[in-house]
């Protein structure tokens, strides 16, 4: 069964610095997705970035982006330019494309941006 | 476009009681699936769809029923509550590879079983 790792439960950052949070997964799979989503305190699950198993080059969306390392089984968020409204708790995903395509979640990291 | 309706957003219940989460989606989407989120577990899956008629069991389906007669709706039953089912529940919908496997999320509902 495929199992995704975060090993950070909390992070921290300072408004307009860099962070990156960390996430680990495990599959014998070659075709697959990989998401995050954010989690801010109004509780609604809000999709950030994903990437393709199969592209080898790394999603970015605006302040977003990730260091996909297939071989490492490693998928990692790289949030820039940190901005208030990006605290909320992240939750990494992945998904296998064909069978029961469940969606399967990591624990999440809580992230505070300081002023 | 409303994406994935659920309702109610809060709900309180004595233990034995029974009742249905409502999930709805307008994006004609085949894939429906319910999950639940505890403090420091992420989300579960419970319950998942992949079309009108088909549904199957998720990692923790235990004291929760489902159906899907219709590719819209997707409700999730409590047949008998017990404390341990407090929780919040989200449903989500999904479209196929065409849509990027993207899964929308309702607003989820918080429940607490007393």
């Amino acid at each position: 069964a495929q199992t995704v790792t975060q090993s950070q439960p909390e992070m921290s950052v300072q408004e307009a610095e860099t962070v990156t949070l960390s996430c680990t997964y495990d599959t014998s799979e070659s075709d697959y997705y990989l998401f995050w989503y954010k989690q801010p305190p109004s509780r609604q699950m809000i999709l950030v970035i994903r990437q393709e198993a199969y592209k080898q080059q790394n999603a970015t969306e605006n302040r977003f982006s990730v260091n996909f390392q297939k071989a490492a089984k490693s998928f990692s968020l790289k949030i820039s330019d940190s901005q208030l409204g990006d605290a909320a708790m992240y939750f990494c995903a992945y998904l296998h494309q064909g069978g029961s395509e469940k969606l399967v979640f990591g624990k999440g990291t809580k992230l505070t941006v300081n002023p | 476009n409303a994406g994935v309706t659920q309702t109610p957003k809060f709900q309180v219940l004595k233990t034995g009681q029974s009742m249905t989460l409502q999930c709805a989606q307008d994006m004609n989407h085949e894939y429906m699936s319910w999950y639940r989120q505890d403090p420091g577990m992420g989300l579960r899956l419970i319950h998942y769809s992949v079309g009108a008629g088909i549904t199957d069991q998720g990692e923790v389906p235990n004291g929760y029923n489902v159906s899907r007669s219709t590719t819209e709706d997707f409700p999730l039953r409590l047949l008998s509550a017990a404390p341990s089912q407090t929780s919040v529940y989200f449903c989500a919908s999904k479209g196929g590879r065409l849509a990027k496997n993207i899964q929308y999320f309702g607003a989820g509902t918080r429940l607490s079983v007393l």
